[in-house]
């Protein structure tokens, strides 16, 4: 079974252009979340899909972020325009279901994409 | 708002010997879950082991244990046997009722051979 996906692996910007970021999650997996980990920092959370609805949208910094996720499978974060306290790394992370039953919630994550502004 | 702190950003250990990770947290929820992630030097982040919150005994995995104090909100993980493997960033996390997570800022662990 594939794990989730993250591309591209690093991406260098300039302040002020537009990146995407993309997420594959494990194939059936209908949560998908997008995390942050700013160097040194704690990894927080960003937001929140079930299948194509934002369930959760309460950690995204500002409206220069913005995810899609097109038709309940991958998703896109895309930030526009970047500025520099946006590196960091962005982790993706998908799970089966909700809820407390075992194995529903454990989140499988991606390997993260490290985005550098300068 | 749930927090998770974790107050050492390093620790080693030597090869066999055995290394405790600390881990204590905010909340005023009764039911969570809490989790220790492993992410290993550019690989992804892995599940090591988890603790329902309900649940009194201690979670085990193999080498890897947890000395989970409800009242204290602590969340400590062991780890027995170190093994060279074994080194990674570990990230403990909280999840609640609405399976959203809250991590720490994780504590690096380098193994000594």
């Amino acid at each position: 079974e594939a794990g989730v996906t993250q591309f591209p692996s690093h991406s260098v910007i300039e302040k002020g252009q537009t990146v995407t970021l993309r997420c594959d999650p494990i194939s059936g997996h209908d949560n998908l979340y997008w995390y942050r980990r700013v160097m040194g920092k704690e990894i927080k959370f960003l937001l929140h899909f079930v299948k194509e609805s934002k369930q959760d949208e309460s950690g995204m910094p500002n409206n220069r972020f913005l995810a899609e996720r097109t038709g309940g499978t991958y998703s896109t974060l895309k930030v526009q325009p970047a500025e520099l306290e946006d590196s960091g790394v962005y982790f993706c992370a998908s799970s089966q279901g909700l809820g407390f039953g075992r194995g529903a919630y454990e989140q499988y994550f991606g390997p993260g994409t490290r985005l550098t502004v300068t | 708002a749930q927090t998770v702190t974790q107050s050492q950003p390093e620790m080693s250990v030597q090869e066999a010997e055995t290394v405790t990770l600390s881990c204590t947290y905010d909340t005023s929820e009764s039911d969570y879950y809490l989790f220790w992630y492993k992410q290993p030097p550019s690989r992804q982040m892995i599940l090591v082991i988890r603790q329902e919150a309900y649940k009194q005994q201690n979670a085990t995995e193999n080498r890897f244990s947890v000395n989970f104090q409800k009242a204290a909100k602590s969340f400590s993980l062991k780890i027995s046997d170190s093994q060279l493997g074994d080194a990674a960033m570990y990230f403990c996390a909280y999840m609640d009722n609405f399976n959203k997570f809250y991590f720490g800022s994780g504590t690096k662990l380098n193994v000594k051979p």
